[in-house]
């Protein structure tokens, strides 16, 4: 199974927004309704921020939004704050009881 | 509060075994889906394995089928995966993670680290 397609890196000032791309197939992100997305501190786990496309867990804030279209995800992240700084993945169900993540994207506020 | 603590890992040779445990606290641990993932030091995380709340259904990675096997004790609520064939390319931390929305894991352990060296 492949990883899924993100670009290494992204970013924006405070207050501005940024999308991060996550591009699969139809085997794993245009195939189910379970894309899901994870913001990553260095030396911490990954935090579950978006699940099944566009769902947002409670607690995590509404500046924070997924869509999907095709084989292709779409992370959200507007009003850019400090703290959002991080390294986000996606990740889809890929049938037959699997999942693939993906590659990473670099997010940084200028 | 949701607990989940990863434990057993190491150093260990190429073509050796290990078997990580996850203690889990504060949740029903018998209703939820459970996941180990893994993270080799500066890379992304791969998905390894997941286990439905029975025990029955189980599903590994391509990377880790036949070598890797997930298991739970509901009466324990622990999680444990048992690695054998081990790899240097398999040195990682490895999470446990909850199943909390459908598909996603919501709740992650601290890691445990797997080094794999002669």
């Amino acid at each position: 199974q492949s990883a899924l397609t993100q670009p290494p890196s992204a970013s924006g000032s405070p207050g501005q927004s940024v999308t991060i791309s996550c591009t699969g197939t139809s085997s794993d992100v245009g195939g189910y309704t379970y894309v899901s997305w994870y913001q990553q501190h260095p030396g911490k786990a990954p935090k579950l921020l978006i699940s099944e496309d566009s769902k947002r867990p409670s607690g995590v804030p509404d500046r924070f939004s997924g869509s999907k279209s095709g084989n292709t995800a779409s992370l959200t992240v507007s009003g850019l704050q400090a703290e959002d700084e991080a390294d986000y993945y996606c990740s889809s169900y890929a049938g037959s009881d699997n999942f693939v993540f993906g590659t990473g994207t670099k997010v940084t506020v200028l | 509060e949701v607990q989940l603590v990863e434990s057993g890992g190491g150093l260990v040779q190429p073509g050796g075994s290990l078997r990580l445990s996850c203690a889990a606290s504060g949740f029903t641990f018998r209703n939820y889906w459970m996941h180990w993932v893994r993270q080799a030091p500066g890379k992304g995380p791969v998905w390894v394995s997941r286990i439905n709340q029975d025990g029955n259904k189980r599903g590994h990675a391509d990377s880790v089928k036949g070598r890797f096997l997930i298991s739970r004790d509901n009466a324990k609520n622990t999680l444990y995966l048992q690695m054998n064939g081990l790899r240097a390319e398999e040195t990682a931390v490895y999470y446990c993670a909850r199943e909390g929305e459908p598909g996603a894991p919501d709740y992650w352990g601290p890691g445990t680290l797997v080094t794999v060296s002669s």
